[in-house]
């Protein structure tokens, strides 16, 4: 069974940075691109960054683009993302995902619980 | 960075068929061939409901089904019932550049 838990989410200041973490298990992690998607509160999902299998190929929302960094570590079975300067439009529920594909961006299939980032002095 | 186009919200009765639209523009929905719905129930994550336009994943419901003519997507859901009530998502691959985007969503009622 596929499985992603994600963590690290939390309440952070305006400016300061945070790490989120997926755990993924149930599946061959090195053969699937990954996916960050946030939710705000209230409102409709919103891509963030993606990874290839190798991280050979990486995107990021033009929201997140020099603020965000996505990463994996196939041996561990990790996604990540560093989040840095983060502002108050940033609050919402960020969803670790699997792609279906592995050298590109096909379609998302599973979807983790989520993890509750809230950006607020 | 683009969005896809869906109407806020829809609504049927039991037993009835609905369709929710997705548009988009030439470089997204018109030229890639991999857009997906998804369902997503209050507090839960999203679930799959249609891939590459029209294909159902395993245990999806066959009273979904999706189709995609020029720009716009669509995800039609026969045989309304009332744990179809949802938000639906369509998703589309939208170039190197920009990636993926997502609809804004629709809210589907199940009167």
């Amino acid at each position: 069974e596929v499985q992603l838990v994600e963590s690290g989410g939390g309440l952070v200041q305006p400016g300061r940075s945070l790490r989120l973490s997926c755990a993924a298990s149930g599946f061959t992690f090195d053969d699937y691109a990954m996916h960050w998607v946030r939710q705000a509160p209230g409102k409709g999902l919103e891509w963030v960054s993606g990874i290839i299998w190798n991280s050979g190929r990486i995107g990021y929302a033009d929201s997140v683009k020099g603020r965000f960094t996505i990463s994996r570590d196939n041996a561990k079975n990790s996604l990540y993302l560093q989040m840095n300067n983060l502002r108050g439009e940033d609050t919402a529920l960020y969803f670790c995902a699997r792609d279906s594909g592995w050298s590109d961006w096909y379609f998302i299939d599973y979807w983790g619980q989520g993890t509750l980032v809230t950006v607020s002095s | 960075q683009s969005v896809l186009t869906q109407p806020a919200s829809v609504s049927g009765s039991l037993g009835q068929s609905i369709t929710i639209s997705c548009i988009g523009i030439s470089s997204d929905v018109g030229s890639y061939n991999v857009v997906s719905w998804y369902q997503q129930h209050p507090g839960k994550a999203p679930k799959l409901m249609i891939y590459e336009g029209s294909k159902r994943p395993s245990g999806v419901s066959n009273r979904f089904s999706g189709s995609k003519s020029g720009n716009t997507a669509s995800l039609t859901i026969s045989g309304l019932q009332a744990e179809d009530e949802a938000d639906y998502y369509c998703c589309s691959y939208a170039g190197s550049s920009i990636n993926v985007v997502f609809g804004g969503g629709t809210k589907l009622t199940v009167l």
